[in-house]
C-alpha cells in the first residue's frame, strides 16, 4: 500500500458526460501527479500539482482540468466525455515536487468506462 | 518531448533464470530513469530507480545499469521468482524525480515458467 487513495475505484458513464475524480496523497506530500493509462497509449503524464499550484504540463486535453485544494487533495475533472476517455486514471505523490530526488509513489487508479 | 523505447513487450524466463528488460531514451538531459511494477488490478509501485550520475545500482536480486552515452539502460532481475510475474514499466524524467511528469516505456510483460 502506498499510502495514496483514490476514488471512486470504478466509474462507469456515458458519452458526453462530465466526471470528477478523486485522490488523496500520502501524509506529508506535497506534489500531485495524475496520469492515464490505456492499452493504446500506455501510461502518459496529464498534470502536475505541487501546493496548491499547476507545476507541470504533460498531454493533457483542453476537456480535462485539474485542481488541488489547500488540504493536498486533487480532484481530476473530465468533460465532454469520448469513448476513448475510457482508461484508467492514476495519480501519483511525491514530497516536494521541486526535487530531484524526490519518488513519485501511485495509488490504485480509477478505472473510467465511457458508454 | 522525451521518448522512451522498452523492449522486450513479453518476456518468459524459467524460475531461478535471470531476466533483462532494456529501455532507451531520446532525451539527453533527462537525469532520472526509476522501474515500476504493475500487478494486476493495481497501481504501479516503484522498484528502483538511478540517477545520471551513477552508473549501477544493485537491490538485492535487482539491479539497474545506465549508460548515458548510448542513452539506454537496463533492468536486471536475477534468481526470479513467481512473484515476479507482472508487467515493468521503465521512466524517464528530465528535471528528476518529483520536479516534472515522467515519460514511461511501453511496458514488459515477465512470465516466469515454473
Amino acid at each position: 500500500d502506498s499510502g495514496v487513495t483514490q476514488t471512486p475505484k470504478h466509474l462507469i458513464t456515458a458519452t458526453g458526460q462530465r466526471v470528477t475524480l478523486r485522490c488523496s496523497p500520502r501524509s506529508g506530500d506535497l506534489s500531485v501527479y495524475w496520469y492515464q493509462q490505456s492499452l493504446d497509449q500506455g501510461l502518459q503524464f496529464l498534470i502536475q500539482y505541487y501546493n496548491g499550484e499547476e507545476r507541470a504540463k504533460g498531454n493533457i486535453l483542453e476537456r480535462f482540468s485539474a485542481q488541488q485544494f489547500p488540504d493536498l487533495h486533487s480532484e481530476l475533472n473530465l468533460s465532454s466525455l469520448e469513448l476513448g476517455d475510457s482508461a484508467l486514471y492514476f495519480c501519483a505523490s511525491s514530497p516536494q515536487g521541486a526535487r530531484r530526488t524526490d519518488t513519485q509513489y501511485f495509488g490504485p487508479g480509477t478505472r473510467l468506462t465511457v458508454l | 518531448g522525451e521518448n522512451v523505447e522498452q523492449h522486450p513487450s513479453t518476456l518468459s524466463v524459467q524460475e531461478g533464470d535471470s531476466a533483462v528488460i532494456k529501455c532507451t531514451y531520446s532525451d539527453s538531459a533527462s537525469n532520472y530513469f526509476p522501474w515500476y511494477k504493475q500487478e494486476l488490478g493495481k497501481g504501479p509501485q516503484l522498484i528502483i530507480d538511478i540517477r545520471s550520475n551513477v552508473g549501477e545500482k544493485k537491490d538485492q536480486r535487482i539491479a539497474v545499469t545506465l549508460n548515458k552515452t548510448a542513452k539506454h539502460f537496463s533492468l536486471h532481475i536475477t534468481e526470479t521468482q513467481p512473484e515476479d510475474s507482472a508487467v515493468y514499466f521503465c521512466a524517464a524524467s528530465i528535471r528528476g524525480g518529483g520536479a516534472d511528469g515522467l515519460t514511461f516505456g511501453k511496458g514488459t510483460h515477465l512470465i516466469i515458467q515454473p
